[in-house]
């Protein structure tokens, strides 16, 4: 079945420097979408990605689709204590289901 | 407006009883899908229905079964459960499905004696 996988798995920052996730698919995806899910939360959604090749920012985050629409990163520059969380990449192939990465926890320090 | 709800939030229940998990969509969302997460993990597909449908089920037993009613809210239903079912099953709510966002409830965190 469809698998999706991030790395890192884990990552700390000082505050003030950039941060990176990636995020594969072993299918190729109709869209991707992002979330973000803080400690004790629940996850939020940031963006959602269908073209391929697909860049799209929101402040200091940066969201890109491949080419093959296979694989999806997330950066997000000049970070800050508010970004700590779980981000989550979500893929949809060809069924209605949307399959979670493996996250990428972020902890940041101040 | 009022976000996605789940009821109860918490739950305690030992090996072998039967859970019903309740959720309430988003006004205007047509469809519901609920998700397992364990500690420590990515929320893992269970189902997803539309317009009171089922349109996904994801690689869970028979024990797992869930319905959406005409008002579009939906229950989860767990049978005979094990240790580890344990975890915080979220359900989700959007418009028409998994092409378009996820909103989540806080989910129901199920723990099993």
């Amino acid at each position: 079945g469809q698998q999706v996988m991030q790395i890192p798995q884990y990552q700390h920052v000082q505050e003030g420097e950039d941060f990176t996730t990636y995020c594969n698919s072993s299918t190729t995806l109709s869209n991707i979408q992002w979330y973000k899910q803080r400690p004790g939360g629940h996850p939020v959604f940031l963006i959602q990605l269908v073209k391929s090749g697909e860049v799209k920012k929101q402040k200091r985050l940066t969201f890109q689709f491949g080419e093959a629409k296979k694989n999806s990163s997330l950066h997000i520059t000049a970070t800050q204590t508010t970004d700590v969380g779980t981000y989550f990449c979500a893929g949809l192939g060809n069924t209605d289901k949307l399959i979670f990465g493996t996250g990428t926890r972020l902890q940041v320090f101040p | 407006d009022a976000g996605v709800t789940q009821s109860p939030t918490h739950l305690i229940k030992t090996r072998g009883q039967q859970v019903t998990l309740r959720c309430s969509p988003i006004s205007g969302h047509k469809s519901v899908s609920w998700y397992q997460q364990v500690l420590g993990q990515g929320p893992q597909f269970i189902f997803q229905y539309y317009e009171k449908e089922e349109r996904g089920r994801g690689n869970f037993p028979d024990r797992f079964s869930a319905r959406q009613f005409p008002n579009y809210s939906s229950e989860l239903n767990v049978n005979a459960l094990l240790l580890g079912d344990s975890a915080l099953y979220l359900c989700a709510s959007s418009l028409s499905g998994g092409n378009q966002p996820q909103h989540f409830g806080d989910g129901t965190r199920l723990s099993i004696l």
